[in-house]
């Protein structure tokens, strides 16, 4: 089946530590998105990344690094600079960049 | 400010009804797209628009581009039905989210 993974499901952070989240897709998707959801608000964009070995910062960047040396993976680094990294963070991918995305199923992550 | 808003916030209904759900945006845009998030977290596409109309089973998506403004109706209501329903716009490069619809559908 094809289809996107995050993983894991749930992830536990303390201060000071960098956390990577997974994401991986087999739909042959050249595009691929990191979101972050927080209560009340709309998705926002963290990177995006139009084809292996480029990405772009989208619109909350600061903390967080990723890296595109597969086009089916686009893992997520939350580092100990994200002061506030507690939300459900999605991933997505589309077969070329502005065609319709299709969403993981999240990785929450808490802060102990 | 959001460019992306949705009315209402939550909504609660019986079994059976008519459900309408609204979307208003301040920029012009190449598509709208209204997604369904289950309870889980997961996403799903619904529908994505340009103009006009689309229909899918018992949901039913309307765009007019002039008042910027898009509406999701959902026919015949189910408890299966109940998810945060969210309407995401893109323009230029970007996509922007509103911030979602809590549709609860009760027995």
């Amino acid at each position: 089946d094809g289809g996107i993974t995050q993983s894991p499901k749930y992830l536990f952070r303390k201060e000071g530590q960098n956390v990577t989240l997974s994401c991986e897709q087999n739909l042959n998707h050249d595009a691929m998105y990191w979101y972050r959801q927080d209560p009340g608000q709309g998705l926002r964009l963290i990177y995006y990344s139009q084809i292996v070995n480029d990405f772009q910062k989208g619109d909350i960047a600061e903390g967080y690094s990723v890296s595109r040396e597969k086009k089916e993976s686009f893992p997520l680094t939350v580092t100990s600079a994200q002061k506030n990294p507690t939300a459900f963070y999605l991933c997505a991918s589309s077969i070329q960049h502005r065609e319709t995305q299709y969403f993981g199923p999240g990785t929450r992550l808490l802060v102990l | 400010k959001n460019e992306v808003e949705q009315s209402p916030q939550n909504l609660t209904a019986q079994e059976g009804e008519f459900i309408t759900i609204n979307c208003s945006y301040s920029v012009g845009i190449s598509a709208l797209h209204w997604l369904q998030q289950h309870p889980g977290g997961g996403i799903v596409s619904l529908f994505m628009l340009s103009s006009g109309k689309k229909k899918h089973g018992r949901l039913i998506a309307t765009i007019n581009i002039q008042e910027k403004h898009s509406s999701l109706h959902i026919t015949a209501s189910h408890p299966r039905d109940s998810a945060v329903y969210i309407c995401a716009v893109r323009f230029d490069n970007d996509m922007r989210f509103g911030a979602g619809t809590r549709l609860t559908v009760k027995p």
